[in-house]
């Protein structure tokens, strides 16, 4: 059973236009939440963290969105650049350091 | 500063031979991570240390699988015989501390079993 779940595969944005990922878990147990981007051939980097106790993180461009009621939580991109062109991972945690990731969402940002 | 390195970035061998993975994680940094990546199941944990212990080993596929964390920068993922379905990206990551922290990852192994 998947925990994470990021329904969209794949993404296609325009430059200047917003980008939003979603992604979905079943857990109600999970209390912190993260997103990374990867690029090929490189590691996940840590973009943007939530905790339970928030609904919103806001870091320059990027914000994270937190519904525990629906149990979901986006990543709003505004505005995207043609490098924000990645695989966009969302990860949960319960009261710990053990992640449970997402299949990831190829983000593609057109010039 | 230098993020958590792994060796070798890829890495191609035959069916029944013996793979060690290698990775140094962050210095400072208390708690490392294994994963491996694949098309069919995604980004799955194998296995984590904190303070060089293994806490939690659950994600280790067989006993084919094995690793270690002798000292605190220095760990090893072992495969012992390799088999095809073991072909994956294998990741290392490292946070600083037990608790909600950001982990690190290198930039991984790319593991080929022909």
């Amino acid at each position: 059973d998947q925990q994470v779940k990021q329904n969209s595969p794949s993404l296609s944005v325009q430059e200047g236009r917003i980008s939003i990922l979603n992604c979905d878990y079943t857990n109600s147990m999970f209390d912190y939440f993260l997103w990374y981007k990867k690029y090929p051939a490189e590691g996940p980097t840590f973009l943007i963290s939530i905790s339970s106790i928030k609904d919103k993180n806001e870091d320059g461009r990027f914000t994270v969105f937190l519904n525990k009621s629906a149990k979901h939580l986006s990543l709003h991109i505004v505005p995207s650049q043609p490098g924000d062109s990645a695989v966009y991972f969302c990860a949960a945690s319960e009261a710990g350091n053990m992640l449970t990731f997402g299949g990831g969402t190829r983000l593609m940002v057109k010039p | 500063d230098a993020g958590v390195i792994q060796s070798p970035r890829h890495e191609v061998t035959e069916m029944g031979q013996e793979v060690t993975l290698r990775c140094k994680p962050i210095s400072g940094h208390n708690s490392l991570f294994w994963y491996r990546q694949t098309m069919m199941r995604g980004l799955e944990l194998l296995i984590y240390f904190n303070n060089n212990v293994p806490i939690d080993d659950s994600g280790m596929p067989e006993d084919r699988f094995s690793a270690k964390m002798p000292n605190a920068s220095f760990s090893t993922l072992k495969i012992q015989p390799s088999e095809p379905r073991d072909s994956a990206v294998y990741f290392c990551a490292s946070t600083v501390e037990w608790g909600r922290q950001p982990q690190h990852f290198g930039d991984g192994t790319r593991l080929s079993i022909l």
